[in-house]
């Protein structure tokens, strides 16, 4: 059972316009949410990260939406550039848990930006 | 100052022979883990260490995988007798504090393949 979803395999956008990747999860547990983002052959890259206690965060052209209710969250980019282009994935985990923090990945969304 | 490095960076082996992948975290780094990514699905939580003790090892798929972390710096993961079922990207990931992810590091991971 999935509790991390990104159910958009892949996402196309023209250089300079807003990139929206989504994440949807199940896991009531889950109070910290991340954005990891990955290159061929290279491993993931923290990339954004956002409490549940925020519904919004933001870095510089990277802004992480949380909507506790509807169990979901989104990535915007803006302006999308060609160096954008790479797997992103969302992750979660439980902040305040005793555990090791374990991260729960979606499977990840494949970004394009095109010149 | 030196990343997350994992070695081999690939690995083809036949199915019943064992594969050992080694991780040297990020010196001074306490916290340890693996994930695995089997072909197209998500990234999943193997094990954490805390120095040379596991913390957490609930990710581990069965008896066939076995993770040592001797002396609390680089780690190895055992697969013995390997499966078809084993094939995938593994990760290792150090952090210096036990915090949800913000600092963890990833290496660029070891494609294992099964034949």
């Amino acid at each position: 059972d999935q509790q991390v979803k990104q159910n958009s395999p892949s996402l196309s956008v023209q250089e300079g316009r807003i990139s929206i990747l989504n994440c949807d999860y199940t896991n009531s547990m889950f109070d910290y949410f991340l954005w990891y983002k990955k290159y061929p052959a290279e491993g993931p890259t923290f990339l954004i990260s956002i409490s549940s206690i925020k519904d919004k965060n933001e870095d510089g052209r990277f802004t992480v939406f949380l909507n506790k209710s509807a169990k979901h969250l989104s990535l915007h980019i803006v302006p999308s550039q060609p160096g954008d282009s790479a797997v992103y994935f969302c992750a979660a985990t439980p902040h305040s848990g005793a555990g090791s923090y374990q991260l729960t990945f979606g499977k990840g969304t494949k970004l394009s930006v095109i010149p | 100052e030196a990343g997350v490095t994992q070695f081999p960076s690939h690995s083809v082996i036949e199915k019943g022979q064992t594969v050992t992948l080694r991780c040297d975290p990020i010196s001074g780094h306490d916290n340890l883990y693996w994930y695995r990514r089997v072909m197209g699905k998500e990234i999943k939580f193997l094990l954490h260490f805390v120095k040379e003790s596991k913390q957490d090892e609930s990710g581990m798929p069965n008896n066939r995988f076995l993770a040592e972390r001797t002396g609390g710096t680089y780690s190895t993961l055992k697969v013995q007798p390997a499966e078809l079922e084993d094939s995938g990207v593994y990760f290792c990931a150090s952090s210096q504090v036990r915090l949800p992810g913000t600092e963890a590091f990833f290496g660029q991971g070891t494609r294992l393949t099964v034949v």
